[in-house]
């Protein structure tokens, strides 16, 4: 079970908007940047969102991230088929002093 | 444009030790802004950080791991390696090389590789 926890699965209709939590404590997302990792079937995961609500190069303002607490949320709008996918929360956890990730949520566009 | 490859046998026998290579090509290994890591994902599962090493050897490695891992830097070869000693069939899993920020957000993970498969078995 992991430290960040993540809900197993979202699921939502092409063109609509969903949201995917990761909650954690005050060692990890309180207290550190938080990452989103987006990994389609059979890829390697691909960086989405970093410190928080930046993102990267080439990524889409489609996807927004944003941080309150001890909480981190990723927002997708517009809906895809191609967004079908595994997303992963990941920060630092200054008590292990290790990075962390979440357990992972199936994103489904219906 | 920066690229990262494992490298390393695909299948091991329990008990022995695991060991994998990353070549990186595009950029330089011996930057000061980037750690450079290990990623696991068994089959059907989540990810699992391994560990981080800088370009002049510091390491950061996971607790539940940590009495089994080493890993280490050539720089001038521009690579990086992990051995895992003493697996199980529970160490069977997808490997990932990749390069993580060295700062304030350590989990900023910009750059992959495509993914080596180990498989403990005997």
């Amino acid at each position: 079970q992991s430290v960040l926890t993540q809900p197993p699965s979202v699921s939502a209709a092409p063109g609509q908007k969903v949201t995917i939590s990761c909650s954690g404590s005050s060692s990890n997302i309180g207290n550190n940047y938080v990452s989103w990792f987006q990994q389609l079937p059979g890829t390697a995961p691909k960086l989405l969102i970093y410190e928080n609500n930046e993102r990267p190069s080439g990524i889409p303002d489609r996807f927004s991230g944003s941080k309150s607490g001890t909480s981190a949320t990723l927002g997708i709008t517009g809906l895809q088929t191609g967004d079908e996918a595994d997303y992963y929360c990941g920060t630092w956890d200054s008590s292990l002093r290790g990075v962390l990730f979440g357990g992972g949520t199936r994103l489904t566009v219906l | 444009q920066l690229q990262l490859q494992e490298s390393g046998p695909g299948l091991v026998k329990p008990s022995e030790t695991l060991s994998l290579t990353c070549i990186v090509s595009g950029g330089s290994i011996s930057s000061r802004s980037y750690y450079w890591g290990w990623i696991r994902q068994p089959p059907g599962k989540g990810l699992e950080w391994i560990g981080s090493i800088s370009y002049d050897g510091n390491t950061y490695y996971n607790p539940s791991l940590k009495s089994r891992v080493t890993m280490s830097v050539d720089t001038p070869k521009n690579q990086f390696s992990l051995k895992l000693s003493s697996v199980t069939v529970a160490d069977t899993a997808l490997f990932y090389c990749a390069r993580l920020e060295r700062g304030a957000a350590p989990a900023t993970i910009d750059y992959w590789g495509r993914g080596t498969l180990v498989t403990v078995s005997s």
